[in-house]
C-alpha cells in the first residue's frame, strides 16, 4: 500500500513553455502533497506544501507564479513550471500523506525535466 | 527552524565493513527522524523511522539507527555493507507543529567488492 506515482517521469521542453508534473496516490486519500526539488548529487529542498482544496504555501524563494501548484483531489496534485529555462531544469518529487499517517510521506519515483 | 546535517558527503567502505553516518537535527521539541535511501536511478525508500518508544529503531535490509535526545543525532549504522548497499542515504527530520519534512543534504554511500 502507499503507493504514489508521477508522470511523466521525463520530460524535455523548450525555453519558454510549459510543462505539467502530475502526482498520484494510487492506494490512498492524499490530505497533503509535497513538491521537492531534487539537484544533481543534491539533497531535497521542499519547494510547496499543498493541502487538498486549498492553496499551496510555498517555501521562501520559491516563486509561486512560475510553479503552479493545483491540489484539486484527495488523490492528485500537479506541478506546472510555466515559461521554463534552462535553469529550471532539476529532477522534481512529489510526496504524499494520508490523514491516518499523520508524519510520514511516500514519495513518488520523481520525473526529470529537462529544459533546452 | 527545523534542520538536519548530515556530516559525511562520500564514505566509501569495503565489503563486510561497519557503516555508520551520523544525522544532527535542530529541534527542540518532539521529533519524528527518518532516514531514506535513494538507489542509483530509484526512487527514495523509507529504511525507518522513529516516532517514540525505544530509541534503538530496526529497518529494513539490517539498518538501524538510534535516536540520542540529548545530541539530537540520529546516526544510521549497519554492522556489516554490502555492495548492493551502493546509494544514496537521506536523513529527515519532522517536527512537532510543521507539516513538512527536512531533509539533510545526503550521504553516499561507495561499496566496494
Amino acid at each position: 500500500g502507499a503507493v504514489v506515482s508521477q508522470h511523466p517521469s521525463r520530460v524535455i521542453c523548450k525555453s519558454g513553455t510549459s510543462v505539467k508534473i502530475e502526482c498520484r496516490s494510487l492506494d490512498f486519500q492524499a490530505t497533503t502533497m509535497f513538491w521537492y526539488r531534487q539537484f544533481p548529487k543534491q539533497s531535497l529542498m521542499l519547494m510547496a506544501t499543498s493541502n487538498e482544496g486549498s492553496k499551496a504555501t510555498y517555501e521562501q524563494g520559491v516563486e509561486k507564479d512560475k510553479f503552479l501548484i493545483n491540489h484539486a483531489s484527495l488523490t492528485l496534485s500537479t506541478l506546472t513550471v510555466t515559461s521554463a529555462h534552462p535553469e529550471d531544469s532539476s529532477f522534481y518529487i512529489c510526496s504524499a500523506r494520508g490523514a491516518s499517517f499523520t508524519y510520514e510521506q511516500y514519495f513518488g519515483p520523481g520525473t526529470r525535466l529537462t529544459v533546452t | 527552524a527545523q534542520s538536519v546535517s548530515q556530516h559525511n558527503h562520500h564514505v566509501i567502505l569495503s565489503e563486510a565493513a561497519s557503516l555508520e553516518l551520523g544525522c544532527n537535527y535542530s529541534y527542540g521539541g518532539t521529533v519524528n527522524l527518518f532516514w531514506y535511501v535513494q538507489y542509483p536511478g530509484q526512487h527514495l525508500q523509507l529504511l525507518l523511522k522513529y516516532f517514540s518508544g525505544d530509541p534503538l529503531v530496526k529497518g529494513i535490509k539490517g539498518f538501524e539507527a538510534e535516536f540520542i535526545k540529548s545530541k539530537f543525532s540520529f546516526n544510521l549504522r549497519k554492522p556489516s555493507v554490502q555492495w548492493s548497499d551502493t546509494a544514496e542515504y537521506f536523513c529527515a527530520v519532522n517536527s512537532e507543529g510543521y507539516h513538512d519534512m527536512r531533509f539533510g543534504a545526503g550521504t553516499r554511500l561507495t561499496v566496494k567488492p
